[in-house]
C-alpha cells in the first residue's frame, strides 16, 4: 500500500522519559510534516522537512527533535516527556513544499503519565 | 499574518438538510485552500481544493476572494457525514508553511 505509516499507534510512558515516534512514506514525496493535535482538537503544526531539510520550526521546545534520515523518514524524538505532551501526533507528506495536498498518517496517540 | 478562521466550533443538523461550514482566511497573496476530514479516531483526509473545483461526497467549496471565505456546502447531510471538518490554506509566504482553522465537529442527527 502507498502511504503514510507511524508507529508506534498507542504510546503510554512516564513524565520524564524519551522516546521516538517513526513516519514513512512511500509515495515519493518532497515533503513531510509533523503535527501536534490536541484534546480540543486542534491541529498545529510543529516541523516540516523538505528533502531532508528543516523548513519549518514552530516554536516547540527543543525536547522535542525532529531527525529526516531521507527524504522517505521522518522520525520525532521527544525528551524529558511532560504531561502537556499527551496528544496525537500526526505525520504528514506532500509532493513539494507549496501548493500541494498533505497526505497524513494514522496518528500517535501519546499518553503522558 | 496568515490565518484561518471556523467560526463553528459544533455543528449540529437533521439528516437531509442543507449543512454550511463557514472558513474564512487571511493571507497576503493568492493562497491555495483544502477541505480535510477527519472522521472519528481515523487519519486526515483531503476532502477538497479549491483549484480542482470537484464535488466530493456532495460537498463544495467555491472561493470567494472578496469576502475572503472557503465555505464547504453540502444540499443534503447524511449521518456519514459527521466528521471533524478542517479548513487549510497554503501558499508561497511563510516557507510554504500550512495553516489549518480550529477544525468544526459536525453532527449529523438521524
Amino acid at each position: 500500500d502507498t502511504a503514510v505509516s507511524q508507529t508506534p499507534k498507542y504510546l503510554v510512558t512516564q513524565m520524564g522519559n524519551d522516546k521516538s515516534i517513526k513516519c514513512e512514506q512511500n509515495l515519493g514525496h518532497d515533503t513531510m510534516y509533523w503535527y501536534k493535535q490536541d484534546s480540543k482538537k486542534f491541529l498545529k503544526i510543529m516541523f516540516s522537512y523538505n528533502n531532508k531539510e528543516l523548513i519549518i520550526n514552530e516554536t516547540v521546545p527543543n525536547r522535542f527533535s525532529p531527525k529526516s534520515p531521507d527524504k522517505a523518514h521522518l522520525n520525532l524524538h521527544i525528551n524529558s516527556l511532560e504531561l502537556g505532551d499527551s496528544a496525537v501526533y500526526f505525520c504528514a507528506s506532500s509532493l513539494q513544499l507549496t501548493y500541494n495536498e498533505q497526505f497524513f498518517g494514522p496518528g500517535t496517540r501519546l499518553t503522558v503519565l | 499574518a496568515q490565518r484561518v478562521t471556523q467560526p463553528e466550533k459544533l455543528l449540529s443538523v437533521f439528516k437531509g438538510a442543507p449543512v454550511e461550514l463557514k472558513c474564512n482566511y487571511s493571507y497576503s497573496g493568492s493562497p491555495e485552500l483544502f477541505w480535510y476530514v477527519q472522521y472519528s479516531r481515523q487519519r486526515l483526509q483531503l476532502l477538497l481544493r479549491h483549484i480542482s473545483r470537484e464535488s466530493i461526497k456532495g460537498f463544495t467549496a467555491d472561493l470567494n476572494k472578496g469576502e475572503t471565505s472557503f465555505h464547504l456546502k453540502k444540499p443534503f447531510a447524511q449521518e456519514e457525514d459527521s466528521a471533524m471538518y478542517y479548513c487549510a490554506l497554503s501558499g508561497q509566504a511563510n516557507a510554504g508553511k500550512s495553516t489549518f482553522g480550529d477544525g468544526t465537529t459536525l453532527t449529523v442527527k438521524p
